[in-house]
């Protein structure tokens, strides 16, 4: 079955370090992946989205890599901040439907 | 609206009783998801809208599980005869497109439901 693995182990770093955040996946041939970001109480925020034919995007301090065949992307924030901590969720699509299968999250704690 | 609406926000109910959720999504987003995520898991998928098409219904948990969108907009999720299971967040989401290779989506905040 499909499966989507990401650190279930809260990655603690220091202010003003990069943020590398893994999402593995296995028996799925994902179109696209996109992350987003969860704050307690909230719904998931959309952040980045990256196409199977792209390996790397980047906004501002945000950088997705997506490698098709390690089956893995890769999540960096660079410059972290405090306010950067929150759970960050990896979601895989297909090119038939709509609909994304997300994984568990990993929570990021950006410590000043 | 601003953004994806739900009500309520949050939802006490005793063990066998009928629940209705509520999703009121952003304005000309033509596709309308489900999800429920439990406490520290991630997100589980229940059920996609996409314009008129049938939907797909393919992960609702049991035929206690149903949901309707009307005119396109709202939509209920409906869980009759609840169980203590079925306590979680459940999150809607709405999007563009059909595809979320071109967009993302954009959540509520969720009702969280605690069956006692």
């Amino acid at each position: 079955s499909q499966k989507i693995e990401q650190n279930s182990e809260a990655l603690n770093i220091q202010e003003g370090k990069t943020a590398t955040l893994t999402c593995n996946y296995t028996n799925y041939s994902p179109a696209y992946l996109q992350w987003y970001r969860q704050d307690p109480g909230r719904g998931p925020v959309f952040l980045l989205l990256i196409r199977e034919n792209e390996k790397e995007k980047r906004k501002e301090r945000l950088k997705v890599t997506f490698d098709t065949t390690l089956k893995q992307s890769l999540f960096h924030i660079t410059a972290s901040q405090p306010a950067d901590s929150a759970t960050y969720l990896c979601a895989l699509g297909s090119s038939n439907t709509g609909k994304l299968i997300f994984g568990q999250g990993t929570t990021l704690q950006v410590k000043p | 609206g601003a953004g994806v609406s739900q009500s309520p926000s949050n939802k006490v109910t005793e063990k066998g009783k009928d629940v209705e959720l509520r999703c009121d999504p952003i304005s000309g987003h033509t596709a309308l998801y489900w999800y429920r995520q439990s406490l520290g898991q991630g997100l589980e998928f229940l059920i996609y809208f996409q314009g008129n098409s049938a939907p797909d219904k393919s992960g609702l948990p049991s035929d206690r599980f149903s949901a309707e969108r009307t005119g396109g907009s709202v939509s209920t999720l409906t869980i009759q005869r609840t169980q203590q299971e079925d306590s979680a967040v459940y999150l809607c989401a709405s999007s563009l497109g059909n595809r979320g290779s071109n967009y993302g989506y954009t959540f509520g905040s969720g009702t969280r439901l605690t069956v006692v």
